[in-house]
Protein backbone atom coordinates (compact mmCIF):
# COMPACT_ATOMS: atom_id res chain seq x y z
CA UNK A 1 0.00 0.00 0.00
CA UNK A 2 0.74 3.67 -0.20
CA UNK A 3 3.64 4.54 2.70
CA UNK A 4 5.76 7.60 3.40
CA UNK A 5 8.58 6.91 5.40
CA UNK A 6 10.18 10.14 7.07
CA UNK A 7 13.74 10.17 8.68
CA UNK A 8 15.13 11.04 11.73
CA UNK A 9 12.17 11.06 14.08
CA UNK A 10 13.98 13.82 16.13
CA UNK A 11 16.32 16.34 15.25
CA UNK A 12 18.29 18.90 17.62
CA UNK A 13 20.55 21.36 16.01
CA UNK A 14 22.57 24.51 17.26
CA UNK A 15 20.78 27.64 16.82
CA UNK A 16 22.65 28.86 12.90
CA UNK A 17 23.48 25.11 12.04
CA UNK A 18 21.16 23.63 9.10
CA UNK A 19 18.63 20.83 9.61
CA UNK A 20 18.01 18.32 6.65
CA UNK A 21 15.01 15.91 7.12
CA UNK A 22 14.27 13.20 4.36
CA UNK A 23 10.93 11.26 2.96
CA UNK A 24 10.74 8.57 1.05
CA UNK A 25 7.51 7.63 -0.78
CA UNK A 26 6.05 3.89 -2.35
CA UNK A 27 3.54 5.21 -5.30
CA UNK A 28 5.16 6.13 -8.04
CA UNK A 29 1.83 7.66 -9.27
CA UNK A 30 2.95 10.67 -6.59
CA UNK A 31 3.45 13.84 -8.01
CA UNK A 32 3.17 16.49 -5.20
CA UNK A 33 4.90 16.57 -2.17
CA UNK A 34 3.83 19.53 0.59
CA UNK A 35 5.96 20.08 3.72
CA UNK A 36 3.81 21.40 6.97
CA UNK A 37 5.19 22.81 10.06
CA UNK A 38 3.09 22.01 13.30
CA UNK A 39 3.90 24.20 16.26
CA UNK A 40 3.09 23.23 19.57
CA UNK A 41 -1.00 22.97 19.99
CA UNK A 42 -1.35 24.59 16.55
CA UNK A 43 -2.33 23.09 13.38
CA UNK A 44 -0.16 22.01 10.51
CA UNK A 45 0.71 24.71 8.29
CA UNK A 46 2.46 24.20 5.02
CA UNK A 47 5.94 25.92 4.45
CA UNK A 48 6.50 24.62 1.24
CA UNK A 49 5.36 21.74 -1.56
CA UNK A 50 7.30 20.70 -5.06
CA UNK A 51 5.81 18.81 -7.87
CA UNK A 52 7.07 15.94 -9.62
CA UNK A 53 8.24 18.24 -12.94
CA UNK A 54 10.57 20.18 -10.54
CA UNK A 55 13.67 18.78 -8.94
CA UNK A 56 14.66 21.81 -6.21
CA UNK A 57 12.64 24.87 -5.13
CA UNK A 58 13.57 27.24 -2.40
CA UNK A 59 12.06 29.68 -0.20
CA UNK A 60 14.39 31.85 1.81
CA UNK A 61 15.76 29.50 4.69
CA UNK A 62 13.82 26.53 3.43
CA UNK A 63 14.25 24.27 0.20
CA UNK A 64 12.81 21.32 -1.14
CA UNK A 65 14.75 18.64 -3.05
CA UNK A 66 12.95 16.05 -5.18
CA UNK A 67 14.41 12.92 -6.90
CA UNK A 68 11.43 10.82 -8.49
CA UNK A 69 13.55 7.92 -9.58
CA UNK A 70 14.89 6.77 -5.82
CA UNK A 71 11.28 8.23 -4.73
CA UNK A 72 12.94 10.68 -2.01
CA UNK A 73 12.63 14.58 -1.34
CA UNK A 74 14.07 16.59 1.28
CA UNK A 75 13.51 19.31 3.75
CA UNK A 76 16.40 21.73 4.02
CA UNK A 77 16.42 24.34 6.58
CA UNK A 78 19.89 26.64 6.70
CA UNK A 79 20.53 28.75 9.25
CA UNK A 80 18.06 27.68 11.94
CA UNK A 81 16.65 29.77 14.65
CA UNK A 82 14.76 28.41 17.95
CA UNK A 83 11.37 30.00 16.39
CA UNK A 84 12.23 26.95 13.74
CA UNK A 85 11.76 24.20 16.85
CA UNK A 86 8.48 22.47 15.38
CA UNK A 87 7.26 18.97 14.47
CA UNK A 88 7.97 18.76 10.56
CA UNK A 89 5.26 16.47 8.44
CA UNK A 90 6.63 15.72 4.77
CA UNK A 91 3.61 14.21 2.66
CA UNK A 92 2.84 13.00 -0.52
CA UNK A 93 -0.11 12.87 -3.00
CA UNK A 94 -1.26 11.24 -6.57
CA UNK A 95 -3.71 9.57 -8.31
CA UNK A 96 -6.25 10.34 -5.04
CA UNK A 97 -7.58 13.30 -3.36
CA UNK A 98 -5.47 11.46 -0.52
CA UNK A 99 -2.09 12.99 1.43
CA UNK A 100 -0.09 10.48 3.11
CA UNK A 101 1.85 11.85 5.91
CA UNK A 102 4.88 10.99 6.80
CA UNK A 103 5.61 10.07 10.59
CA UNK A 104 6.47 13.25 11.82
CA UNK A 105 10.44 15.61 12.87
CA UNK A 106 10.55 16.65 15.99
CA UNK A 107 12.88 19.28 15.70
CA UNK A 108 15.08 20.79 18.19
CA UNK A 109 16.96 24.46 17.94
CA UNK A 110 19.40 25.43 20.67
CA UNK A 111 20.33 28.79 21.27
CA UNK B 1 -10.95 35.97 8.23
CA UNK B 2 -10.48 32.21 9.69
CA UNK B 3 -10.30 30.03 6.49
CA UNK B 4 -10.98 26.74 7.82
CA UNK B 5 -12.39 26.86 12.09
CA UNK B 6 -13.49 23.95 13.82
CA UNK B 7 -16.03 23.87 16.94
CA UNK B 8 -15.13 22.98 19.87
CA UNK B 9 -11.89 23.66 20.42
CA UNK B 10 -11.48 21.40 23.46
CA UNK B 11 -13.98 18.71 24.34
CA UNK B 12 -14.32 16.21 27.20
CA UNK B 13 -16.89 13.18 27.52
CA UNK B 14 -17.27 10.30 29.10
CA UNK B 15 -16.90 6.79 27.78
CA UNK B 16 -20.39 5.73 25.82
CA UNK B 17 -21.52 9.19 25.13
CA UNK B 18 -22.32 10.82 21.45
CA UNK B 19 -20.55 13.60 20.56
CA UNK B 20 -20.05 16.06 17.10
CA UNK B 21 -17.63 18.02 16.15
CA UNK B 22 -18.22 20.57 13.43
CA UNK B 23 -15.89 22.48 10.45
CA UNK B 24 -16.41 25.12 8.14
CA UNK B 25 -14.39 26.66 5.55
CA UNK B 26 -14.58 29.95 3.64
CA UNK B 27 -11.99 29.38 1.18
CA UNK B 28 -14.42 28.04 -1.55
CA UNK B 29 -12.81 24.81 -1.57
CA UNK B 30 -14.73 21.44 -2.82
CA UNK B 31 -13.09 19.26 -0.90
CA UNK B 32 -12.85 18.91 2.52
CA UNK B 33 -11.06 15.78 4.78
CA UNK B 34 -10.98 14.70 8.75
CA UNK B 35 -7.69 13.57 10.29
CA UNK B 36 -7.02 12.27 13.41
CA UNK B 37 -3.55 13.16 15.35
CA UNK B 38 -3.32 10.36 18.17
CA UNK B 39 -0.50 11.21 20.85
CA UNK B 40 2.96 10.05 19.03
CA UNK B 41 1.50 13.34 16.66
CA UNK B 42 0.72 10.55 13.61
CA UNK B 43 -1.93 12.15 11.01
CA UNK B 44 -4.21 9.78 9.53
CA UNK B 45 -6.93 10.26 6.72
CA UNK B 46 -10.12 9.32 8.00
CA UNK B 47 -12.72 10.78 5.67
CA UNK B 48 -12.88 13.37 3.05
CA UNK B 49 -16.07 14.76 0.91
CA UNK B 50 -15.82 16.30 -2.41
CA UNK B 51 -18.50 18.72 -3.57
CA UNK B 52 -20.23 16.65 -0.51
CA UNK B 53 -19.67 13.46 -1.88
CA UNK B 54 -17.76 11.13 -0.04
CA UNK B 55 -14.31 10.41 -1.79
CA UNK B 56 -12.07 8.87 0.88
CA UNK B 57 -13.42 6.42 3.59
CA UNK B 58 -10.30 4.69 5.46
CA UNK B 59 -10.47 1.71 7.93
CA UNK B 60 -12.62 3.92 10.67
CA UNK B 61 -14.89 2.13 13.11
CA UNK B 62 -18.86 2.81 12.03
CA UNK B 63 -18.90 4.71 15.08
CA UNK B 64 -18.00 7.98 12.80
CA UNK B 65 -20.19 9.15 10.85
CA UNK B 66 -19.36 12.26 8.66
CA UNK B 67 -21.67 14.72 6.82
CA UNK B 68 -21.16 17.04 4.46
CA UNK B 69 -24.43 19.13 4.30
CA UNK B 70 -22.42 21.68 1.78
CA UNK B 71 -19.80 22.40 0.28
CA UNK B 72 -18.45 24.41 3.37
CA UNK B 73 -18.93 22.13 5.92
CA UNK B 74 -18.65 18.99 7.04
CA UNK B 75 -19.23 17.19 10.83
CA UNK B 76 -18.29 14.53 12.47
CA UNK B 77 -20.29 12.49 14.44
CA UNK B 78 -18.72 10.06 16.87
CA UNK B 79 -21.29 7.00 18.65
CA UNK B 80 -20.61 5.58 21.92
CA UNK B 81 -17.16 7.33 22.65
CA UNK B 82 -14.53 5.00 23.66
CA UNK B 83 -11.40 5.83 25.22
CA UNK B 84 -9.22 4.82 22.47
CA UNK B 85 -10.85 8.07 20.59
CA UNK B 86 -8.97 10.28 22.96
CA UNK B 87 -6.70 12.11 20.27
CA UNK B 88 -6.93 15.97 18.09
CA UNK B 89 -8.85 15.75 15.38
CA UNK B 90 -8.13 18.06 11.98
CA UNK B 91 -10.37 18.97 9.32
CA UNK B 92 -8.84 20.68 6.18
CA UNK B 93 -9.96 21.71 3.06
CA UNK B 94 -8.46 21.90 -0.42
CA UNK B 95 -9.84 23.00 -4.00
CA UNK B 96 -9.31 20.61 -6.86
CA UNK B 97 -8.44 16.98 -7.58
CA UNK B 98 -5.01 15.71 -6.30
CA UNK B 99 -2.32 17.38 -6.00
CA UNK B 100 -4.01 20.30 -4.15
CA UNK B 101 -2.63 22.13 -1.15
CA UNK B 102 -4.45 21.62 1.92
CA UNK B 103 -5.24 24.11 4.66
CA UNK B 104 -5.82 22.75 8.39
CA UNK B 105 -7.98 24.03 11.20
CA UNK B 106 -7.52 24.73 14.34
CA UNK B 107 -7.83 21.21 15.89
CA UNK B 108 -10.59 19.66 18.32
CA UNK B 109 -8.60 18.28 21.25
CA UNK B 110 -11.19 14.99 22.21
CA UNK B 111 -10.85 13.67 25.51
CA UNK B 112 -12.62 10.79 26.95
CA UNK B 113 -12.70 9.72 30.38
Amino acid sequence: GENVEQHPSTLSVQEGDSAVIKCTYSDSASNYFPWYKQELGKRPQLIIDIRSNVGEKKDQRIAVTLNKTAKHFSLHITETQPEDSAVYFCAASGRTYKYIFGTGTRLKVLA
Amino acid sequence: DTAVSQTPKYLVTQMGNDKSIKCEQNLGHDTMYWYKQDSKKFLKIMFSYNNKELIINETVPNRFSPKSPDKAHLNLHINSLELGDSAVYFCASSQGSSGATQYFGPGTRLTVL
